[in-house]
């Protein structure tokens, strides 16, 4: 089975703090995704990334940054944590090649509080 | 931008009824996925359709593509409470390569 690890289910940091926020996958797929989830807001994507070093905006990037150094792992960056980032990140890897219909492996998730 | 709306929002119902939650937009998409999100968990991928009118079962789940490709239904038969979760559809729409997510259905099935 394809496993998607996020390194933390829970996280609490104080505002301005940077954060790290580490997923890492083991089916050598070649896309990973990066989403908050907020109720009554529903999924929404922040960054994505076909291949390593490479890295393209989502829906609502501001604020964050992300990193892909190997092809496993895809970290999320929240460079001064704010208390409108209190959010559960999810992230998923998908082998489907880009261009075709995506289907995404999601981690657990990790809720993150800022305070 | 693609819109995905789903209803009902919240679902509360009792073990061994049926029920049916729906997933609609105005744009075509190529094809479309349903997602279940067990508390604390990351969503599962139960189905992908992608032939307008397509149906396909998994148990006593059936899931139906329109014929226009703008909509999709869920229908679950006899439900049980382990078919309890957040149920979502996501949509890959034709010249986009991103999934677009509906905000989803919140089922609670009462033993």
């Amino acid at each position: 089975d394809v496993k998607v690890t996020q390194s933390s289910r829970y996280l609490v940091k104080r505002t301005g703090e940077k954060v790290f926020l580490e997923c890492v996958q083991d089916m050598d797929h070649e896309n990973m995704f990066w989403y908050r989830q907020d109720p009554g807001l529903g999924l929404r994507l922040i960054y994505f990334s076909y291949d390593v070093k490479m890295k393209e905006k989502g829906d609502i990037p501001e604020g964050y940054s992300v990193s892909r150094e190997k092809k496993e792992r895809f970290s999320l960056i929240l460079e001064s944590a704010s208390t409108n980032q209190t959010s559960m990140y999810l992230c998923a890897s998908s082998v489907t090649p880009r261009g075709m219909d995506e289907k995404l492996f999601f981690g657990s998730g990790t809720q993150l509080s800022v305070l | 931008t693609q819109l995905l709306e789903q209803s009902p929002q919240f679902l509360s119902i009792q073990e061994g009824e049926n029920l049916t939650v729906y997933c609609n937009s105005s744009s075509v998409f190529s094809s479309l996925q349903w997602y279940r999100q067990e508390p604390g968990e990351g969503p599962v991928l139960l189905v992908t359709v992608v032939t307008g009118g397509e149906v396909k079962k998994l148990k006593r789940l059936t899931f139906q593509f329109g014929d226009a490709r703008k909509d999709s239904s869920l229908h679950i038969t006899a439900a049980q409470p382990g078919d309890t979760g957040l149920y979502l559809c996501a949509g890959s729409g034709a010249g986009s390569y991103q999934l677009t997510f509906g905000k989803g259905t919140k089922l609670s099935v009462i033993p």
